[in-house]
């Protein structure tokens, strides 16, 4: 069955602009997780969506950035004024349930350069 | 509060030798603990699994992994590299306690010389 699809692929954006990264999770996977793989820094964990409760944001670097998750599906990480230290591969992982028992199925990531 | 140290930054091994990855964890509670490897250009892949079973736990691609609650550690083997090995590693740990964001070390990238 399809995987977790992430896009775009690449994005190259100039400093202090927007951004929106996509994520369509595996049908079915109540849970959705944000990370951002830096050089150097390996993976970091940055918000985790279950089911209608309220989402973990306890990952966020900073109030530039924020994700939605609507209709229980669909994921959108969104960087506000974004600066050249958030260029990185944003990786989104879904899975069945919450609990470290149900694996987390990771998508091929976005990698964002800031210019 | 868990963490993840993960001894080498880069690995290389001639094709056919053994591969060792290090990893120890840090964690207030019994951990579960996990390894991914990622290809050029993929997301991440789980190869393995500890959650509180088998100390040794075994996985794809011929990799295993054991448990050692003295140690804190969580090494991953392969008795012999293949060039297909190449990739990047990463050790992860989750508290079983139901926090589901997975803690990453910063990953060992594997090398295998033909």
């Amino acid at each position: 069955g399809a995987g977790v699809s992430q896009s775009p692929s690449n994005k190259v954006t100039e400093k202090g602009k927007d951004v929106e990264l996509r994520c369509d999770p595996i049908s079915g996977h109540t849970a959705l997780y944000w990370y951002r793989q830096s050089l150097g820094q390996g993976l970091e964990f940055l918000i985790y969506f279950q089911g209608n409760s309220a989402p973990d944001k306890s990952g966020l670097p900073s109030d530039r950035f924020s994700a939605e998750r609507t209709g229980g599906s669909v994921s959108t990480l969104t960087i506000q004024r974004t600066q050249q230290e958030d260029s990185a591969v944003y990786l989104c992982a879904s899975s069945l349930g919450q609990g470290a028992n149900y694996e987390q199925y990771f998508g091929p990531g976005t990698r964002l350069t800031v210019t | 509060a868990q963490s993840v140290t993960q001894l080498g930054s880069h690995v290389s091994v001639s094709e056919g030798a053994l591969v060792l990855l290090r990893c120890n964890y840090s964690s207030s509670v019994p951990p579960y603990l996990f390894w991914y490897v990622q290809y050029p250009n993929q997301g991440l892949q789980l190869l393995l699994k500890y959650t509180s079973a088998a100390t040794l736990v075994k996985g794809i691609n011929g990799f295993e992994a054991e448990f050692k609650k003295s140690e804190t550690s969580f090494h991953l083997t392969k008795p012999s590299a293949h060039m297909s090995d190449a990739a990047e590693y990463f050790c992860a740990v989750n508290g079983n306690s139901g926090n589901t964001p997975l803690v990453f070390g910063k990953g060992t990238r594997l090398s295998v010389i033909a």
